[in-house]
């Protein structure tokens, strides 16, 4: 089944305690993004890759690092999270310039 | 900062009637997307329209792109309960994806 898989879906953590969240896809597809939503804010891009070893910055990349090794992973971190990181992050994939197809979500809560 | 604004955020309709919703941006794109989320699950994808076409159609949904305007509208017709969601327009600018907050859709029974 073609799908985009992220774990964990739920996380809490404290404040400076490093974390990465997974992204995986099954598709080949060569664009990968990173988004975070917020009430009222939609979403908003974090950061996202055209391809392997090909990475830019979203609308709000601070405070986040990404990583594309590998055609199929995408791994957010988090190298010190802060309340206001506190989000639900999406991982999607996607031909470039076609139809995203989204992962579950991941609901981060950093105290 | 975000590309796609929707309006309203909010509507409420009875089943069986016809629901829209618009989508303004700002710059020029390569495509516009409609997608579609059940209260915090994954967004789906539902109608692309890409810069040089005008209208498109699948199923009950209808989707219109004005560049001369930049904005867009999503036409859902005959609703059915299971039509609530929340719908996001999102731009396509060389990769560079922007969503808009959204519309609240409720479609009663």
């Amino acid at each position: 089944e073609a799908q985009v898989t992220q774990n964990p879906r739920y996380l809490i953590t404290v404040t400076g305690k490093k974390l990465t969240v997974t992204c995986s896809q099954n598709m080949n597809h060569e664009y990968m993004s990173w988004y975070r939503q917020d009430p009222g804010l939609g979403l908003r891009q974090i950061y996202y890759s055209m391809n392997v070893e090909v990475t830019d910055k979203g609308d709000v990349p601070e405070g986040y690092k990404v990583s594309r090794k590998e055609k199929r992973n995408f791994p957010l971190i988090l190298e010190s999270p802060s309340p206001n990181q506190t989000s639900l992050y999406f991982c999607a994939s996607s031909y470039p310039g076609n139809e995203q197809f989204f992962g579950p979500g991941t609901r981060l809560t950093v105290l | 900062s975000q590309q796609g604004e929707e309006d309203p955020q909010a509507l409420s309709i009875q089943e069986g009637e016809n629901a829209t919703m618009n989508c303004s941006y700002k710059t020029s794109i390569n495509n516009l997307q409609w997608y579609r989320q059940n209260s915090g699950r994954g967004l789906v994808h539902l109608i692309l329209i890409r810069s040089n076409e005008r209208e498109k159609h699948s199923g009950r949904l209808r989707v219109t792109l004005d560049t001369s305007k930049k904005s867009s509208s999503l036409l859902i017709t005959a609703s059915r309960a299971a039509d609530t969601a929340s719908y996001f327009c999102a731009t396509d600018e060389n990769n560079d994806m922007r969503f808009g907050a959204g519309t609240r859709l409720t479609v009663k029974p």
